[in-house]
């Protein structure tokens, strides 16, 4: 069964440094999520993509992340100068299309902690 | 605006037991619900949906039926496994053409022997 998979399953980094996650879609989707979890908290959209430009994005998604599709099968979420508090589990996602009763497939998530 | 409000976990039940998760919603327009489930190591699963008033989604026993008088969508299941045991999502999409999700804080069910 295809699957979402996302690279780092951990990834622990300092303060100001910047971190890349990695994800690999289903192939044969077109639309890209990244969501994330803040331990305790609800899970949030934070940007979703689409022909290779970000097609809506949250408020949590400011000039700090990044999105990118640099090839043909990896969707990356970059975080410049990280902060504490982007600790949390982030969730990549892919869907074949963006229609509201879609089902996305969600990834196992990285948990990023930021010390 | 739009959110997903779920009951607080954990809840705990015993083997064959009946199981209630509230989930009630705010929305602008009409939702797709959605409850998800997320094993654990594993990521988020679409555990089944619901796309207009008075609709139930169903998949592996469990069921839930939209309902809008009460803006709410609980899950349910008759009788439990051990192998239920997990974090349920309930979600909402609804007037976004990108297919964007909104989640409720999630509610682990923990199934004992």
């Amino acid at each position: 069964e295809p699957e979402v998979t996302q690279t780092p399953s951990h990834q622990v980094t300092q303060m100001g440094q910047e971190v890349i996650l990695r994800c690999v879609p289903i192939s044969n989707h077109l639309y890209f999520y990244w969501y994330r979890q803040i331990l305790g908290q609800k899970v949030e959209f934070l940007v979703s993509f689409y022909n290779n430009e970000i097609s809506e994005k949250s408020e949590i998604f400011d000039d700090q992340f990044s999105v990118e599709r640099p090839d043909g099968s990896n969707f990356t979420l970059k975080i410049r100068s990280t902060k504490l508090e982007d600790s949390a589990m982030y969730f990549c996602a892919s869907s074949e299309a963006p229609r509201e009763n879609t089902e996305a497939f969600f990834g196992q998530g990285t948990r990023l902690t930021v010390v | 605006g739009n959110s997903v409000t779920q009951m607080e976990g954990p809840v705990t039940l015993s083997e064959e037991a009946f199981l209630t998760i509230n989930c009630t919603y705010t929305a602008t327009g009409y939702p797709s619900l959605f409850w998800y489930v997320q094993y654990p190591g594993e990521g988020l699963q679409l555990l089944l949906k619901a796309t207009k008033a008075d609709d139930k989604g169903s998949n592996k026993g469990f069921e839930a039926t939209y309902r809008k008088e009460t803006t709410s969508f609980h899950l349910e299941k008759g009788s439990v496994q051990v192998s239920d045991s997990a974090v349920y999502f309930c979600a909402l999409s609804v007037g976004s053409n990108t297919g964007k999700l909104i989640f409720g804080q999630g509610t682990t069910l923990q199934v004992k022997p």
